[in-house]
């Protein structure tokens, strides 16, 4: 079976500290990866996608960017945090070319408070 | 620009009772439906989805109900329970494109408390 794994849980991080957040997927392969902001009253927000390796697309302008090394490895970054850069991050696989509809699997999350 | 509306933000149900949540969509081209659920430090999780061919699918206490003229769509949690509470998140898309990839336009949320 498939699994995503994500951490850390929290995180807290002085303003213009860089940022690192890991995100790995088992038992499948080829996968398509999301990074999404969660904030209270605005739902999720996509902030980036990778259809392939070193393939990544960006959302919204911000702060952040993103990197996929390998296959099922999806990496958020930042060179200094701000401090609206504070929330709740959710990396989510999909199988590629699903004919059923994007089904998202989310990891557990990473609550990131800038200080 | 929101896309998806869904309404209300919090509910409050007692148990035994119904919760009902409503989403409306702008864009005539999403052809997929999903709802997901979300409980406290969790991710969300899939709970049910619903193609516009059918106008109402269910699944144990949870019904989608869809009605493409109006371009809404609600969730119906039958028999509301303790356990039930937890934030739902109304979603849609559209058919993949060239590229494999396939955006989901998210709702604001719904939180939900079933109350004893």
């Amino acid at each position: 079976s498939q699994t995503i794994h994500q951490w850390p849980a929290t995180l807290v991080q002085p303003v213009g500290s860089p940022l690192s957040l890991e995100c790995t997927v088992e038992g499948t392969s080829n996968p398509n990866l999301y990074w999404y902001r969660q904030a209270a009253g605005r739902g999720l927000q996509l902030l980036f996608y990778s259809v392939g390796i070193g393939q990544i697309s960006s959302e919204v302008p911000q702060n952040l960017s993103a990197s996929r090394p390998q296959d099922r490895q999806f990496i958020l970054s930042s060179k200094k945090l701000l401090l609206s850069d504070s929330g709740f991050y959710l990396c989510a696989w999909s199988q590629r070319g699903d004919p059923k509809g994007e089904k998202l699997f989310f990891g557990s999350g990473t609550q990131l408070s800038v200080l | 620009q929101q896309q998806v509306k869904q309404s209300p933000q919090s509910l409050i149900v007692q148990k035994g009772g119904i919760s009902i949540i409503n989403c409306a969509y702008e864009n005539t081209a999403f052809d997929y439906f999903p709802w997901y659920q979300q409980f406290p430090g969790k991710g969300p999780a899939l709970l049910i989805a619903i193609r516009p061919d059918v106008s109402e699918k269910k699944e144990g206490r949870f019904t989608i109900s869809f009605n493409k003229s109006a371009k809404q769509f609600s969730l119906h949690i039958m028999d509301s329970q303790p356990g039930d509470s937890a934030t739902y998140f109304c979603a849609a898309s559209s058919d993949f494109n060239s590229g494999g990839y396939q955006k989901v336009t998210f709702g604001i949320g719904t939180k939900l408390q079933v109350i004893p």
